[in-house]
């Protein structure tokens, strides 16, 4: 069965450093694609980053980028120099190409420290 | 921009009652979905929507039916509200294409007494 596994909770990272949120995920299938997501206090997920199975170079969009690592079956996000503002919850998503059903891992609380 | 919208951001409500929750998308999306979101446990897919009257059950089904009479309207159903069921509900919709990426809404935290 598909699974997406955060193991930390919650992070703590000085303001303007870069920090990596860990993602691990299981399938069987040779083709998904790997979200990112940010839900600030307010509630509301906001997409950060996308990378296909397929894609060769890792995704980057400003100043996140995904560490994609295919045969660990790994997707870390990296955040750098980090700001305030990026003091949220981070979920790990994956989605098997072909179904509309996409799994969450349980979270990561990220705490930006001025 | 792909705007989702829902009902409520807040809702207070008693065991028993029929409670609605009301999702709309302004980009004609085709697919649909809502969530359930609980500490410690993730996003969990109650039922999804794939065209006007079209729907499947998520993982979490159990208490809750879907409506969708009209392509950017996907109503949540609770028949007779629990207090398990006092949690934070999510709707999305899907941008086709390569990504396919979800685009949510603000959420209504529930609270069932």
């Amino acid at each position: 069965a598909q699974k997406i596994t955060q193991t930390q909770p919650g992070m703590f990272v000085q303001e303007k450093e870069a920090v990596t949120l860990d993602c691990t995920y299981d399938t069987s299938d040779q083709s998904y694609g790997l979200f990112w997501y940010k839900q600030p206090s307010s509630g509301e997920m906001i997409f950060l980053i996308y990378q296909g199975s397929y894609d060769e170079q890792n995704a980057t969009e400003g100043r996140y980028s995904l560490n994609f690592q295919k045969a660990r079956k790994s997707a870390n996000l990296v955040i750098s120099a980090s700001q305030l503002g990026d003091s949220a919850m981070y979920f790990c998503a994956m989605r098997e190409v072909g179904t509309y059903k996409y799994i969450f891992g349980t979270g990561t609380r990220l705490k930006v420290l001025a | 921009d792909v705007k989702v919208t829902q009902s409520s951001r807040y809702l207070v409500k008693r065991t028993g009652e029929k409670v609605f929750l009301e999702c709309v998308q302004d980009m004609d999306h085709e697919n649909m979905f809502w969530y359930r979101q609980d500490p410690g446990l993730g996003l969990r897919l109650i039922y999804f929507s794939y065209d006007v009257k079209m729907k499947e059950k998520g993982d979490i089904p159990e208490g809750y039916s879907v409506s969708r009479e009209k392509k950017e309207r996907f109503s949540l159903i609770l028949e007779s509200a629990s207090t398990n069921q006092t949690s934070m509900y999510l709707c999305a919709s899907i941008n086709r294409g390569t990504q396919e990426t979800q685009y949510f809404g603000p959420g209504t935290r529930l609270l069932v007494l």
